[in-house]
C-alpha cells in the first residue's frame, strides 16, 4: 500500500536534548512538509522540500531542522532550542510542482518529561 | 500574510440534519480551496477542493461554494451521520510561484444519533 508513515507514534523528550521524528513516503511525491499541530489550533507549516536536497523555513521554523537526503525521506529535528516542542506533528506530501492535495501520516505525539 | 478564519469552531447536530462551515481569507490573489476531514488520532484527509474558477462543487452528500467578492468559502454537508463527527479544516494557496497552504483553526463536528 502507497502511503505515508510516521514514528513513533508517541515521543517523549527530556529537557536540552534532541530528538527526531521520521517520515517516510511510498508515494513517489516530490514535494514533503512537516505541520504542527496545537490543540484548538490550525496546522502551522514547520518546513518543506520540493525536491531532494532542497528545503525551505515555513512560518515556525525556529528550533527545528530538517534534512531531505532521499526522496522518501524528510526527517525532523526538534531541538533543545525549541522550548514549547510539546504537540502533535504531521508529515506530509504531495506530488510534483503541486502545493495541493497534500497526503498525511497519522502523527507523532511529542511530549516533554 | 494570508490569513483565514474558520467559523464555528465547534458544531453539534442530530444525526440527518445539514451541516454549514465557513472560512474568509484575506488575499484576493488566493485560488485554491481545500477541505479536509481529520478522525481522532489521524492525520486530515482532503476531502473536497475548489478553484476560484468555479463557484461550487459537490460530491455525493459534501459540498462546497466559493464566493470570491465576498473572499469566503463554505462546506457543506447534507444528511450527516455519525461518521461524519470529526474535526474539519479550511485550507488555502495561491498559485503563484510555489504557495504553500494556510489552514484555519478548524471546526469539531460532532453529530449525535
Amino acid at each position: 500500500d502507497g502511503g505515508i508513515t510516521q514514528s513513533p507514534k508517541y515521543l517523549f523528550r527530556k529537557e536540552g536534548q534532541n530528538v527526531t521524528l521520521s517520515c517516510e513516503q511510498n508515494l513517489n511525491h516530490d514535494a514533503m512538509y512537516w505541520y504542527r499541530q496545537d490543540p484548538g489550533q490550525g496546522l502551522r507549516l514547520i518546513y518543506y522540500s520540493q525536491i531532494v536536497n532542497d528545503f525551505q523555513k515555513g512560518d515556525i521554523a525556529e528550533g527545528y531542522s530538517v534534512s531531505r537526503e532521499k526522496k522518501e525521506s524528510f526527517p525532523l529535528t526538534v531541538t533543545s532550542a525549541q522550548k514549547n516542542p510539546t504537540a502533535f506533528y504531521l508529515c506530509a506530501s504531495s506530488p510534483q510542482g503541486t502545493n495541493e492535495k497534500l497526503f498525511f501520516g497519522s502523527g507523532t505525539q511529542l511530549s516533554v518529561l | 500574510g494570508e490569513n483565514v478564519e474558520q467559523h464555528p469552531s465547534t458544531l453539534s447536530v442530530q444525526e440527518g440534519d445539514s451541516a454549514v462551515i465557513k472560512c474568509t481569507y484575506s488575499d484576493s490573489a488566493s485560488n485554491y480551496f481545500p477541505w479536509y476531514k481529520q478522525e481522532l488520532g489521524k492525520g486530515p484527509q482532503l476531502i473536497i477542493d475548489i478553484r476560484s474558477n468555479v463557484g461550487e462543487k459537490k460530491d455525493q452528500r459534501i459540498a462546497v461554494t466559493l464566493n470570491k467578492t465576498a473572499k469566503h468559502f463554505s462546506l457543506h454537508i447534507t444528511e450527516t451521520q455519525p461518521e461524519d463527527s470529526a474535526v474539519y479544516f479550511c485550507a488555502v494557496s495561491k498559485n503563484s510561484g510555489y504557495s504553500t497552504l494556510t489552514f484555519g483553526k478548524g471546526t469539531m463536528l460532532l453529530v449525535s444519533p
